[in-house]
């Protein structure tokens, strides 16, 4: 089972600045990784597909990076609506595998 | 729109069963592998089952095979998930998704408790 690792745990980010969230397998899923967000009391939502791809409706603001094992999700200036959790997933092993999250909080 | 809208959740006793259900609108649901996701409190989510299209094909996290499974009703637009001889390791909300890679949309969850 390939092991998705996220840091921080917990990401403290004050309105209009940057955050940059980390997803680490514990072996190559190629760019067979999808990002999601989890707001309270909702489903989650998928971001970013093949690792750098945005969803349909997902603004510019979300990009991610990476390949392999080492992955990055970029939320550019953050908006009130952008404080959630956001999971990583990997899809080019079985079983499907997500991280722990990262919890994006107002500074 | 597409969505999906999952629903059977419940209490139920350790041991017990439960069939959860998703009705699926808004896509061509005979074309799509078809998942279910749960959630436990307070944890990332985890993929439970999936199932192909045409439903030959099926897979299942280790801690479920022999205990649930998926089925999909295509002429219906329905996706199902039989969960027999529950423990309490099961309590979760459990989500319906199109895909069986990446995963959207979601439905908006059915909670399971296993307890006495």
């Amino acid at each position: 089972e390939v092991e998705m690792t996220q840091s921080p745990a917990i990401l403290s980010v004050s309105p209009g600045e940057r955050a940059t969230l980390s997803c680490r397998a514990s072996q190559s899923v190629s760019s067979k990784l999808a990002w999601y967000q989890q707001k309270p009391g909702q489903s989650p939502r998928l971001l970013i597909y093949d690792a750098s791809t945005r969803a349909t409706y997902i603004p510019a603001k979300f990009s991610g990076s990476g390949a392999g094992t080492e992955f990055t999700l970029t939320i550019s200036s953050l908006q009130s609506e952008d404080f959630a959790i956001y999971y990583c997933q990997q899809y080019n092993n079985w079983p499907r595998t997500f991280g722990q999250g990262t919890k994006v909080e107002v500074k | 729109e597409v969505q999906v809208v999952d629903s059977g959740g419940g209490l139920v006793q350790p041991g017990g069963s439960l069939r959860l259900s998703c009705a699926a609108s808004g896509f061509t649901f005979s074309d799509f592998w078809m998942s279910w996701v749960r959630q436990a409190p307070g944890k990332g989510p985890e993929w439970v089952a999936n199932i192909k299209p045409d439903g030959s094909e099926k897979f299942y996290v280790d801690s479920v095979k022999g205990r649930f499974t998926i089925s999909r009703d295509n002429a219906k637009n329905s996706l199902y998930l039989q969960m027999n001889s529950l423990r309490a390791e099961d309590t979760a909300v459990y989500y319906c998704v199109r895909g069986g890679m990446r995963f959207d949309p979601w439905g908006q969850g059915t909670l399971v408790i296993v307890s006495s």
